[in-house]
């Protein structure tokens, strides 16, 4: 089993709709929760950390249930410019005095015109 | 302020060749990641820095792949021989501290093709 699965896409909608990820993790002793965007052919870049208690940053809420081990990822009023792949990360203790993250293969949205 | 730089962007080489590639990370980062994603699977973490030594590699493949960091600046990760499995892309990624929740700021990566 992978240590992060996500849905496996790809997702298309159309402008101004909400779409919705989810994630799967494995490892229990996982600490902390991110999701990163990455455009085509480009790095992966931080969109937002996930705390248990949920956050939201305009048109994006993250949420996290640890029992469930489960992150999801909200887009409301979707842009073309949220077009990306969406990767579901999670950082843990390596036991080596590092943290290391561990990503899922990442579900790609296209949102149409 | 300047990004996490990476060199080349592509490189192509022929099996049984050597390639080394090259990070700058962010002035005053501490922390330095190597990352591989090879076609169809997932960003996989190879290697950590702290400064110039080695915290945690346990994710490098094999003995074919040797990472430094002289002087605790820039990184180079040097695969010798080349094998076909390698080709992927490699992202390094540097934060200032190493603690759970910090951010980790990714490089454009290195696209990687040995035939």
């Amino acid at each position: 089993r992978k240590e992060v699965e996500q849905d496996p896409g790809p997702f298309n909608v159309p402008e101004g709709a909400t779409v919705a990820f989810n994630c799967t993790y494995s490892n229990s002793a996982s600490q902390s929760f991110f999701w990163y965007r990455q455009d085509c052919r480009k790095e992966p870049k931080l969109l937002m950390s996930v705390y248990s208690s949920g956050n939201e940053d305009g048109r994006f809420t993250a949420q996290l249930n640890r029992a469930s081990q489960y992150i999801s990822l909200l887009i409301r009023d979707s842009k073309l410019s949220d077009s990306a792949t969406y990767l579901c990360v999670v950082n843990k203790d390596s036991g080596a005095g590092s943290y290391q993250l561990t990503f899922g293969k990442g579900t790609k949205l296209s949102v149409i015109p | 302020e300047a990004g996490v730089t990476q060199f080349p962007s592509h490189s192509v080489i022929e099996k049984g060749q050597t390639v080394t590639l090259r990070c700058d990370p962010i002035s005053g980062h501490d922390n330095l990641y190597w990352y591989r994603r090879v076609m169809g699977k997932e960003i996989k973490f190879l290697l950590h820095f702290v400064k110039e030594s080695k915290q945690d590699e346990s994710g490098m493949p094999n003995n074919r792949f040797l990472a430094e960091r002289t002087g605790g600046t820039y990184s180079t990760l040097k695969v010798q021989p080349a094998e076909l499995e390698d080709s992927g892309v490699y992202f390094c990624a540097s934060s200032q501290q190493g603690w759970v929740y910090n951010e980790q700021f990714f490089g454009p990566g290195t696209r990687l093709t040995v035939l």
